[in-house]
């Protein structure tokens, strides 16, 4: 079965600087995709990034970018300057081939002024 | 392309009564999902749709709760006899295209709260 799990329930950043969110996934698939979501309080859901299993290159989307590690598994999300609006719930997903979202529980981005 | 929409956006309920909610995709978009989300979780997947059949459904989808795409455009998801352990966020996205574009949009969710 395919699981996400996102180890930090919260993190918080001071503007401007640097965070780094974790998830680490379990699947059987050899081709499967990965996914960060955002989730704003009572907004809905938006997609940040997506990376393909198959591709060696690290996804980046601006300000934000993902570290990759197919081997350990591993999915982080950087957000580099961060912003005030990028305060939210941030959401890992897991994709195979049945097309479902395997969610992990999500992480509670704080953004300090 | 005005995005995924839902209707209602909140209900209340009273336990044991039925509820209905629908999810407007994407205009051209032929899969649909339906995913369940509790305070504080990630979402849970429940269904999904491509065009107007019903491809796979969680075994979270009980036997009370049921969902339809008649026409292959909009979706309904329907709750029979509702129970408190029914309240959470029920949130609809689609997509389109093969595996390897496909990405899904969301649209707001319905918040059902069952007293």
């Amino acid at each position: 079965a395919q699981t996400v799990t996102q180890s930090q329930p919260e993190m918080s950043v001071q503007e401007a600087e640097t965070v780094t969110l974790s998830c680490t996934y379990d699947t059987s698939e050899s081709d499967y995709y990965l996914f960060w979501y955002k989730q704003p309080p009572s907004r809905q859901m938006i997609l940040v990034i997506r990376q393909e299993a198959y591709k060696q290159q690290n996804a980046t989307e601006n300000r934000f970018s993902v570290n990759f590690q197919k081997a350990a598994k591993s999915f982080s999300l950087k957000i580099s300057d961060s912003q005030l609006g990028d305060a939210a719930m941030y959401f890992c997903a897991n994709r195979g081939s049945n097309y479902q979202l395997i969610w992990g529980a999500g992480t509670k981005l704080i953004i300090k002024p | 392309d005005t995005g995924v929409s839902q209707d209602p956006r909140h209900k209340i309920t009273k336990r044991g009564q039925n509820v209905t909610f629908r999810c407007d995709p994407i205009s051209e978009h032929n899969r649909l999902y339906w995913y369940r989300q509790t305070l504080g979780q990630g979402p849970e997947f429940l269904t999904y749709f491509q065009n107007e059949a019903q491809l796979e459904k969680s075994r979270l989808l009980s036997d009370r709760f049921s969902a339809e795409r008649p026409k292959g455009s909009f979706s309904t998801l329907e709750i029979q006899r509702t129970e408190q352990g029914d309240s959470a966020m029920y949130l609809c996205a689609s997509s389109v295209g093969d595996l390897g574009t496909d990405t899904q949009y969301f649209g707001p969710g319905t918040r059902l709260t069952v007293l």
